[in-house]
């Protein structure tokens, strides 16, 4: 069984470009996370969806960041226009389904992906 | 108050030393607690849930002290593969969102 994968692994773009981040999660998983950890800093919870909704997105910026984790295919984290400061290690985690009662569910961590903005 | 507080470190120790660690969180109606590790900033993985009467895995104990709104980790007789950084976490209220402290960076030498 896969774990979570991420690509690119590694991304660079200049400012003013459009950076789009990819998360599989673990088969059988249908919930997805996104960290982002700053240089020095430690992780942040951004978005937290589910197929198709987005259930918990208290963690992105105000502006150029969205997240989808479409019916089919991968979630996505895209930022628009990134500058400097977006530059971070973003991670991506997925739950299996929430058992009823439980006040929590291992979330897995996909590998990162390194962003650097130029 | 940060939600989660950590000391930085870092904790240099020799092999076979015994360390720990604290953690301190703000939000009182918080119900779950772990220790994660992580490598190089390669991702987290999952040390150790932390549970109220303390839980201990080989040569890794947890302890929580919800009064206090404390969480510690011991480490005993160190290797040279427990070099990494330790992350405090809580789970938010709702469960969806893991709440990571900074870390505490930890090196063992032989």
């Amino acid at each position: 069984n896969a774990g979570v994968m991420q690509n690119p692994r590694h991304l660079v773009r200049r400012r003013g470009q459009e950076a789009r981040l990819r998360c599989s999660p673990m088969k059988g998983h249908s919930h997805v996370y996104w960290y982002r950890q700053l240089p020095e800093e430690g992780l942040k919870f951004m978005v937290y969806l589910q197929k198709e909704n987005i259930i918990d997105e208290s963690g992105m910026p105000k502006e150029r960041f969205s997240a989808e984790f479409p019916k089919e295919g991968p979630s996505i984290l895209r930022i628009q226009q990134v500058v400097r400061g977006d530059s971070a290690a973003y991670f991506c985690a997925s739950s299996p389904m929430i058992k009823a009662g439980s006040s929590y569910n291992e979330q897995f961590f996909g590998p990162g992906t390194r962003l650097t903005v130029l | 108050r940060k939600e989660v507080e950590q000391d930085p470190g870092p904790f240099n120790v020799p092999e076979g030393a015994t360390v720990a660690f604290n953690c301190t969180y703000s939000n009182s109606a918080s119900q779950s607690f772990f220790w994660y590790r992580q490598d190089c900033r390669k991702e987290p993985k999952l040390l150790m849930s932390v549970y109220s009467s303390g839980n201990e895995d080989g040569r890794f104990t947890a302890q929580l002290n919800r009064a206090s709104q404390y969480i510690s980790l011991l480490i005993r007789d160190s290797k040279l593969s427990d070099s990494a950084t330790y992350l405090c976490v809580v789970a938010n209220q709702a469960g969806t969102a893991l709440i990571f402290g900074k870390g505490t960076t930890l090196s063992v030498s032989s």
